[in-house]
């Protein structure tokens, strides 16, 4: 079946600018997570939306990044005034149900943004 | 803060070998551990999770969890150079995923 896809692959954008990254779970996921990765770096955690709502977005690094998941599906990561240490990979991850701690999540190829 | 910590190598092993990696953490409450490959420019991509202390095995591929020091491990046998990427091992308490640093394998022919 068809994985998490992730659009666009790449992203580039000036500073100051607004950007919005889309992530397209497994159908029939009810979570979803985004993850941020700067270069030698592991994935480091955004935010996770259990169904529609946000169950956990301690790892947003301030006011300018807020995301969304309007109808449990497909989710929107958006930054606003974009900064050059934005640039970065975003990961979308997607899992069956989220809670336990023992749902494998499945990631998406990611969306390269670099801000100029 | 919860931490996950790997070296983060290169860990050079000829064809054929061992590979071993390590992976510390710091947070107790973390219950599930995780080993990512991630081949470069690609998404990583889940090969062992363990939960419970002890050896977890799946084909060339041995997990070993130590909860009382904290410790994760992957054992990779009959090494291949296929298997040369970057290692991500993860915990997670609840539902998150704190991952450390990785650690690059290169595995020569």
């Amino acid at each position: 079946g068809a994985g998490v896809s992730q659009t666009p692959s790449n992203k580039v954008t000036e500073k100051g600018k607004y950007v919005e990254l889309r992530c397209d779970p497994i159908s029939g996921h009810t979570a979803l997570y985004w993850y941020r990765q700067s270069l030698g770096q592991g994935p480091e955690f955004l935010i996770y939306f259990q169904g529609t709502g946000a169950a956990d977005d301690s790892g947003l690094p301030n006011d300018r990044f807020f995301a969304v998941r309007p109808e449990g599906s497909v989710s929107t990561l958006k930054i606003q005034r974009t900064e050059r240490g934005d640039s970065a990979v975003y990961l979308c991850a997607s899992s069956v149900s989220g809670g336990g701690g023992t749902d494998t999540q499945y990631f998406g190829p990611g969306t390269r943004l670099t801000v100029l | 803060q919860k931490e996950v910590e790997q070296n983060s190598g290169p860990l050079s092993v000829p064809e054929g070998a061992i590979a071993s990696l390590n992976c510390t953490y710091s947070d107790r409450v973390s219950q599930s551990f995780f080993w990512y490959r991630q081949y470069s420019g690609k998404s990583p991509e889940l090969i062992m999770s363990i939960y419970s202390n002890g050896d977890k095995e799946d084909g060339r591929f041995t997990a070993q969890l130590n909860k009382a020091s904290q410790y994760v491990s992957l054992l990779i046998r009959d090494s291949q150079p296929s298997d040369s990427a970057t290692y991500l091992c993860a915990a997670s308490g609840y539902s998150t995923l704190t991952f450390g640093k990785g650690t690059m394998l290169l595995v020569s022919p």
